[in-house]
């Protein structure tokens, strides 16, 4: 049985550093790449990245690029998030989730299909 | 960046109704495209993807169709347990952005 299994709830000063982590099992670590996926209180999803299973080649998005780290253990099937340099807004639920491809037709498409249960951040002065 | 956008962003009905979501992309995604839903307190979860096929375990009265910018999404007989947020997302290219989401709720 597939599971991601994210870290607890964290509150923050501004300025800060938060380090998520979102463990897995039931599948290959090295075979899927991880995306984390965030929401903010009472808003929609913003997707900020994902990293590689694999090889932990990453793509942020730039919104986040210079404040977000993504990284993996590959010995605990563990990924990890650092966001730095916290601000008010950055306060939300973080979610990982496993991104499959669904190869069909000669494309293949991707999804996050297994998610974790989310990890509260809360910056607050 | 791709922006999607999604219609309505909300609507009320009741149990057994057809039910239509829209999402239309800023450009073409060929049917790079994805469906969540996402109840209160809980996690999103993956209802579609490429566009029309079922992800494993959802049921049935869910369908997806489109491609390019425009897609949709169809609950053929709405049940009590549908009262969710629905996103999509497209894959397209990074950043996977998603729809701003749509209410549903059960009259």
């Amino acid at each position: 049985q597939v599971q991601v299994v994210q870290s607890g709830a964290e509150v923050k000063k501004p300025g800060a550093s938060v380090k998520v982590s979102c463990k897995t099992s039931g599948y290959t670590f090295k075979s899927y790449d991880i995306m984390w996926v965030r929401q903010a209180p009472g808003q929609g999803l913003e997707w900020m990245g994902w990293i590689s299973g694999y090889n932990g080649d990453t793509d942020y998005a730039q919104k986040f690029q210079g404040r977000v780290t993504m990284t993996t253990d590959t010995s605990t099937s563990t990924a990890y998030m650092e966001m730095r340099s916290l601000r008010s807004d950055d306060t939300a639920v973080y979610y990982c989730t496993r991104r499959t491809l669904y190869c069909i037709g000669g494309s293949c498409y991707s999804a996050g299909d297994v998610w974790g249960q989310g990890t509260t951040v809360t910056v607050s002065s | 960046d791709i922006q999607m956008t999604q219609s309505p962003s909300s609507l009320s009905a009741s149990i057994g109704d057809r039910v239509t979501i829209t999402c239309r992309a800023s450009k073409s995604i060929d049917r790079f495209l994805n469906w969540y839903h996402q109840r209160p307190g809980e996690a999103p979860k993956l209802l579609i993807h490429a566009a029309s096929t079922l992800q494993t375990g959802v049921p049935s009265r869910f369908s997806g169709s489109g491609s390019g910018t425009d897609f949709t999404l169809t609950i053929s007989s709405l049940q009590p347990e549908d009262s969710a947020v629905f996103y999509c997302q497209q894959s397209f290219g990074t950043p996977y952005t998603f729809g701003q989401g749509t209410k549903l709720e059960i009259e």
